[in-house]
């Protein structure tokens, strides 16, 4: 059975540095694995997504990797704002008919 | 991107009542998923469909029931509200893998 795990489950950054979200899945036969982000009383948003055949994703600031030997994502977020204050969530998808399994998040506080 | 609304988007009702909270989702995609969040905390998955007439529960054991009869409406229904309900619902639908959220119901049983 998959398992998501994301290191820290908090982070409290100042404001311009970059920084790195680690994520773990114990299953590597994983289809997708996607990241979120989640602002306070608020549904998911969809940041990056990184098919089972790709190594990384970009956009904009965000860079996602992927390291399915090691059961590895991490999202990297260069010069952090204030307006990246959110909970992170990563979550992976095996291949066949079964939902998406997330960690928990981690929680970024960027400070200005 | 897929576009997914939820309603209401907030409410409060009293112990015992019936209430169906709505989810609609114009992409045409065939797997939607009904998600409990208490605030700060993780996601559970109580309901998930993978096309019309067909429902599965999740992972967290649940007292409310849904149903799909058509691809885009997957809604959610609690026959008798109580407080330990209060919380957020997140609806979702994907494809190829690819996981879209609506924005949520907030709702408070008193």
């Amino acid at each position: 059975k998959q398992e998501v795990t994301q290191i820290p489950a908090a982070l409290s950054v100042p404001e311009g540095e970059n920084l790195v979200l680690n994520c773990s899945f114990t299953d590597s036969a994983i289809y997708n694995l996607q990241w979120f982000r989640q602002d306070p009383g608020k549904g998911l948003t969809s940041l990056l997504l990184i098919q089972s055949s790709q190594r990384e994703q970009t956009s904009g600031r965000l860079n996602a990797s992927l390291d399915k030997s090691s059961g590895r994502s991490t999202l990297y977020i260069a010069a952090s704002q204030p307006g990246d204050s959110a909970t992170y969530l990563c979550a992976a998808i095996n291949s066949g008919n079964t939902p998406l399994v997330f960690g928990k998040g981690t929680r970024l506080s960027v400070i200005a | 991107e897929a576009d997914i609304y939820q309603t209401p988007r907030y409410l409060v009702i009293g112990t015992g009542k019936k209430i169906t909270l709505e989810c609609s989702q114009t992409m045409g995609h065939d797997k939607m998923y009904w998600y409990q969040q208490d605030p700060g905390m993780e996601l559970h998955l109580i309901h998930y469909s993978y096309g019309v007439n067909s429902t599965e529960k999740g992972d967290l054991s649940s007292e409310s029931t849904v149903s799909r009869i058509r691809t885009e409406h997957f809604p959610l229904t609690l026959e008798s509200a109580r407080p330990s309900h209060t919380s957020q619902y997140l609806c979702a639908s994907s494809e190829f893998g690819e996981q879209f959220f609506g924005p949520g119901t907030r709702l408070t049983v008193l």
